[in-house]
Order: C-alpha cells, then structure tokens, then sequence
C-alpha cells in the first residue's frame, strides 16, 4: 500500500462546478498535511495547508479527517485556471524529515 | 524576491556519463530538498539538507547518486555511469527551517534525458 494515495483522474468539470478530492495516508502519525498544485511541466507549489479544524482560502476549503486517515479539497465555482495536477503531501514524526508526495489528482475545468 | 533556481534547465546525456545539477536556494532558507519525477509519477524524495549536512540521505536510489552543499547554499547533485532509468525532472526545493511546518519552494527543475 502506498503511503499517500491519490485518485490520478482526470476530473472533468464544467465552468462553476465544484469539485473535490481526497487523499489517504497510511501512518497515523503522520502530523503535517499540504496540497500543492502542480501546471503542467512546471513545479510544485503550495496552494494551502491542511490543518485539524479544517481550513478555507477563498474557494478552495480543506479538511482533515484523522480517524480515517484522509484529507479533502474542495474546489466552488471552478474556473479555467483551476485546471492543474493536485499534490496531497503529509510530513511524518521529527526525525524523518521527508515529505511524502501523493502521485496527483488531474484537474480539468471545461468552458 | 528571488526563487529557487536550478541549472541547467535541460540535460541530454549518454548513458555512462556523469551529469551535475545544481540548485541555488532562496537566500537564508537553510533547509534543501531534493526530488525526482518521472512521467506520470509522484515526487521521490532523495536527499534533505539542514545546513551543509545531510541528516536524511535515505532516498538516494544507488552508490551512484550523491549530493553536497556547501557554504549553507547551493547544492549540486551528482549522477555517475547515468543509466537511462534516471531519465526524469530533478526538482530542488528549499524551506525557512525545515520541517512538516515549513512550506517548500521549487526551483524549475532539471529535465534530465539519458539516451
């Protein structure tokens, strides 16, 4: 079993959907919990992290469920921009130091 | 502010040859990460830095994968005898401090072919 999974996708939503994805992760001790998004051919970047009480930017939302060990992202009122790979990442105990990637879930908003 | 940067951008190379990469991290980050993608895959961790050390080096994949960094700045990863599964983008990221609070930076990456 992977570490972080993702579904790969593609998401195929129409303009002002709204859309969203999970991500579940293996050690339950795992502390820190990010999603990045990836354009095509270029890096990674933060688009928000993840916290205990769940946590919103604009119109993205993103939460953490421990017990079941996943975190979601919520995307309202999709736009073309939104269209990208996105990144579940968790981080482990002090001591590990990696970051664990999640392998993406494929975004595409539709006109 | 400047970004991370890394050089070269693209690197075409023939199997058995060795290649640098370098990554300049954002000034007074002293964390550094370095990552692998292949075609379609997730970020494989590689190497961290905290300062010049290497505390986790446990994701390099052979003997013939090695990186420093010196001066608490630039890093270089070395491939020696490159072999054509190291075909991938080689992603550079660096953070304030390090750790799972810190968020990462990437540099562009560097786009590696062994023919």
């Amino acid at each position: 079993r992977k570490e972080v999974e993702q579904d790969p996708g593609p998401f195929n939503v129409p303009e002002g959907a709204t859309v969203a994805f999970n991500c579940t992760y293996s050690n339950s001790a795992s502390q820190s919990f990010f999603w990045y998004r990836q354009d095509c051919r270029k890096e990674p970047k933060l688009l928000m992290s993840v916290y205990s009480s769940g946590n919103e930017d604009g119109r993205f939302t993103a939460q953490l469920n421990r017990a079941s060990q996943y975190i979601s992202l919520l995307i309202r009122d999709s736009k073309l921009s939104d269209s990208a790979t996105y990144l579940c990442v968790v981080w482990y105990d002090p001591g590990t130091y990696k970051y664990i990637f999640g392998t993406g879930t494929r975004l595409k908003v539709l006109a | 502010g400047a970004g991370v940067s890394q050089s070269p951008s693209n690197k075409v190379t023939e199997k058995g040859k060795d290649v640098e990469l370098r990554c300049d991290p954002i000034s007074g980050h002293t964390a550094l990460y370095w990552y692998r993608q292949s075609l379609g895959q997730g970020l494989e961790f590689l190497i961290y830095f905290q300062g010049n050390s290497a505390p986790d080096k446990s994701g390099l994949p052979s003997d013939r994968f090695s990186a420093e960094r010196t001066g608490g700045s630039v890093s270089t990863l070395t491939i020696q005898r490159t072999q054509q599964e190291d075909s991938a983008v080689y992603l550079c990221a660096s953070s304030l401090v390090g750790g799972g609070a810190d968020t990462q930076y990437f540099g562009p990456g560097t786009r590696l072919t062994v023919l």
